[in-house]
């Protein structure tokens, strides 16, 4: 059984550019949540997809968006890097509304921006 | 805006001491959540509270929910160098299940 998984693990990438990262959930999850975790901080969340619809999101920029595709497997793009853009992003997987059931996280991409 | 605030950031003990790490705020949560990670990989569920009072064990590591809510702590016994990492506590909010994470805690334990 796979859990969440994430590409690419590492990605360099230059001030101005646009990124796209990867996220398939663990099998049977529907909502997929992504964070950000800058060097040395806890993660940050950035927004949350159910049913391809962003349902929930964090203080972030439109910079940022994403999308769920009807597998479930979701996308998080990236806009006009910036310097402060390089972190860990992390993707987690749980079941819609079950707030006390785990969500899954994957171990990440680390974005870095030149 | 819910913020979780965890002290101390940065711990660093002998094998065999004990240890807590503190977990605070000023809003209440449906129920708060510890996760440990190791470099490079995703943080990985430890435990949930979810009652005010609330007491979970988990061999050496003791987890605490305050009475109101808000607050938490992770109690270790007895400490071992498998223990290094970083640990996270994070609040979950009433609306969804979206994680409110503190900045965590660092520990190496050194044999």
């Amino acid at each position: 059984d796979a859990g969440v998984t994430q590409s690419p693990t590492h990605l360099i990438k230059t001030r101005g550019q646009q990124v796209t990262l990867r996220c398939s959930p663990k099998s049977g999850h529907d909502t997929v949540s992504w964070y950000q975790q800058a060097l040395g901080q806890g993660p940050q969340f950035i927004f949350q997809y159910y049913e391809e619809e962003e349902r929930q999101r964090g203080n972030f920029p439109d910079r940022f968006s994403g999308h769920q595709f009807p597998n479930y497997s979701s996308e998080l793009n990236v806009n006009a890097l910036l310097l402060g853009d390089s972190a860990l992003y992390l993707c987690a997987s749980s079941l819609w509304q079950t707030v006390r059931k785990p969500q899954h996280f994957g171990d990440g991409t680390r974005l870095s921006i030149l | 805006t819910q913020l979780l605030e965890q002290s101390p950031q940065f711990l660093s003990i002998q094998e065999g001491e004990n240890l807590t790490v503190y977990c605070n705020s000023s809003s209440v949560f449906s129920s708060l959540q510890w996760y440990r990670q190791e470099p490079g990989e995703g943080p990985v569920l430890l435990v949930t509270v979810v009652t005010g009072g609330e007491v979970k064990k988990l061999k050496r590591l003791t987890f605490q929910f305050g009475d109101a809510r808000k607050d938490s702590s992770l109690h270790i016994t007895a400490a071992q160098p498998g223990d290094t990492g970083l640990y996270l506590c994070a609040g979950v909010g009433n609306a969804g299940n979206m994680l409110t994470f503190g900045g965590g805690t660092r520990l190496m334990v050194k044999p």
